[in-house]
This record gives structure tokens, sequence and C-alpha cells, in this order.
């Protein structure tokens, strides 16, 4: 069964610095996607960024970018400037027929 | 107006009572899901319906039943709910189109308490 690895459960930065939050994951298959949501105290679930594997690139939007790397099975999420409101839970996520979460990591931002 | 929806939004119930979840959503998705959300744990599969005529279980199914009424209808029901079953329970929905992106899109979740 697929797996998905966040190694971090609680991770800190400076507003206006760069943080980078760890995703690992396990699987056999060569096609599938990738995704980080994340969880404001709302608890909405939003979507930050996705990725499709057979993509070399590196996702991004806007603040947000991802290093995908598809041997080492990795998939990281920058968060350039960080802003207050970015301060949430944001989990990995990893589809192929169902979607498998990471168990988060928190992230705060200090002013 | 959101686009999908859950009620209630929150429940206390106690053990051994029936208690049902409720999905609705406008997007006109043909794929809904129903994960619940535990702390140190993310989220977790339930049950899952790729159209109104197919539900399959998910990574947690035990404990817990489905019914896919419409399209855009799809409730959870715990048919004698039990303490361990308190969580944030959420449901979603996906397109199979030739969009093809995979991605879901989350209800405001239930927050389910079982005494």
């Amino acid at each position: 069964a697929q797996t998905v690895t966040q190694s971090q459960p609680e991770m800190s930065v400076q507003e206006a610095e760069t943080v980078t939050l760890s995703c690992t994951y396990d699987t056999s298959e060569s096609d599938y996607y990738l995704f980080w949501y994340k969880q404001p105290p709302s608890r909405q679930m939003i979507l930050v960024i996705r990725q499709e594997a057979y993509k070399q690139q590196n996702a991004t939007e806007n603040r947000f970018s991802v290093n995908f790397q598809k041997a080492a099975k990795s998939f990281s999420l920058k968060i350039s400037d960080s802003q207050l409101g970015d301060a949430a839970m944001y989990f990995c996520a990893y589809y192929n027929n169902d979607m498998r979460f990471g168990a988060g990591t928190r992230l705060t931002v200090k002013p | 107006d959101a686009d999908v929806t859950q009620t209630p939004r929150n429940r206390i119930t106690k053990t051994g009572k029936r208690i049902m979840l409720e999905c609705s959503q406008t997007k006109g998705h043909d794929r809904m899901y129903w994960y619940r959300q535990d702390p140190g744990l993310g989220l977790r599969l339930i049950y899952y319906s790729f159209d109104v005529k197919d539900i399959n279980k998910g990574e947690i199914s035990d404990g817990y039943s489905v019914s896919r009424q419409a399209q855009a209808k799809f409730s959870l029901s715990l048919e004698s709910a039990i303490p361990n079953q308190t969580a944030l329970y959420f449901c979603a929905t996906s397109d199979s189109g030739t969009s093809g992106s995979n991605e879901q899109f989350f209800g405001p979740g239930t927050r389910l308490t079982v005494l």
C-alpha cells in the first residue's frame, strides 16, 4: 500500500523568510499525482499545489514551489516570503486511484 | 455559495446511536469521498464512489456505511456509534473528466463527538 510520510510534525519560520516542508512517499506505480493541501484553523482543506509524476518540471504557484524527486520519491514544498496567513497545517497527499495523506506538518509564522 | 456542503457541521451523540452525515455538491463532479481526520494521523479514506452505482471501501471502512443517493449526494452512516469514531469528517469531490488533475475539493467538515 502506498504510504506518505511527513517527518516534521512542526515547523516555524520568520515572516518574510523561506521554509521547506518535507514529504516522502512509497509506491511501485510510475503514474500518479502529488498534492500539498493547507488546513488553516477554519479547518477547510485548501489545495496549495499539485504535481503530475510524468512531468519533470517542478510545479510553482506564486510563492509556493515544489522540489519533486521521482527517483527518491520525495516531494517537498518551499514557501518563499512567508506571510502570517501561511500559518496552518500542511498535508502532503499521493493519488493513484485513491488519495493517501501524510500526518501533516504544523507551520507557525513568527512576526 | 459553497460548492461542497456537509450537514451537520457539529454533532454530539451517545454510544450506540445511529448517525448519518450528509454531503451535497453543486460542482457536477462524478466522484465523491468520505475521510476522517484524527490528530497526528492526517486524513484517512473511509469510502469512495466513482458514480451513483459504484461504491468502494477505503482504508478504514469498518463501522461505517455509505449511500450515493444521486450524483450530487453521498451520505455516511455510523450504524452504532462508538467513542473512537470521534473525529473530524470530510466529504470531497473530484472530476474524472479530461482535465485529469485529480484535484479533490473538500467540504467544510463535520466535527463528530461520541460520548
